[in-house]
């Protein structure tokens, strides 16, 4: 069975600009939630989906806003981007029930300069 | 506010057992409580999840107390390649939102 994946893998953008991020789950699973990664935050939670919906949300700005599609493939896009969204942003996806394991992709790494 | 706490960073053998406990205040009374173990440029990767009490499987353990203010995973006989960064995750307890501790950066030595 595939894993999670994540695309693309690497990304520059400058501040201002916008950036979509796809995540796309391993099949049958219907969550998927978005983190963020930095050396000074650490993982910190963004958001769940779970079929079609948002479910759960972090402490970010309304920048930071995602999607899920009905084949549960999930987009986030961070707009107006500040040098501080640079980070990895991973993607994790479970069968979507408490307690799931979440299974995680490799990550974007977004670089804002 | 609820928070996610661990040490910063552990050093051991090959071959001993580590314990790393996480303190979470605040946790959700519903929610379990996951570590995961993360390699440079990698996605974290599920170790093992309990609710209460001593949870085991093949690669490590769980303890969570009854107030299930604390967890700690057990590693036992450690080798170099368990030489990674663990996280523990909870729900906070009002929001439900989902808080990883800052991690444990575990430094296996020969």
């Amino acid at each position: 069975k595939a894993g999670v994946t994540q695309t693309p893998r690497y990304l520059i953008k400058t501040r201002g600009q916008q950036v979509t991020l796809s995540c796309s789950p391993i099949s049958g699973h219907r969550s998927v939630s978005w983190y963020q990664q930095t050396p000074g935050q650490g993982l910190q939670f963004l958001f769940e989906y779970f079929s079609e919906t948002q479910r759960n949300k972090g402490n970010f700005p309304g920048r930071f806003s995602g999607r899920q599609f009905s084949n549960s493939r999930s987009e986030m896009n961070v707009s107006t981007l500040e040098l501080g969204d640079s980070a990895l942003y991973l993607c994790a996806s479970s069968l979507g029930t408490s307690g799931d394991e979440q299974f995680f992709g490799p990550g974007t790494r977004l670089t804002v300069l | 506010l609820a928070k996610t706490t661990q040490p910063i960073s552990m050093d051991s053998y090959e071959g001993q057992e580590v314990n790393i406990t996480c303190s979470h205040n605040n946790i959700a009374t519903n929610d379990y409580i996951t570590w995961y173990q993360q390699f440079p440029s990698q996605g974290p990767r599920f170790i093992i999840q309990g609710y209460k009490t001593k949870v085991t499987n093949e690669v490590a353990s769980l303890f969570i107390p009854a107030d299930r203010k604390s967890s700690t995973l057990s590693l036992p006989r450690v080798s170099l390649s368990d030489t990674a960064v663990y996280y523990c995750l909870a729900a906070t307890g009002n929001t439900g939102k989902l808080i990883f501790g800052q991690g444990t950066t575990l430094q296996v030595k020969p």
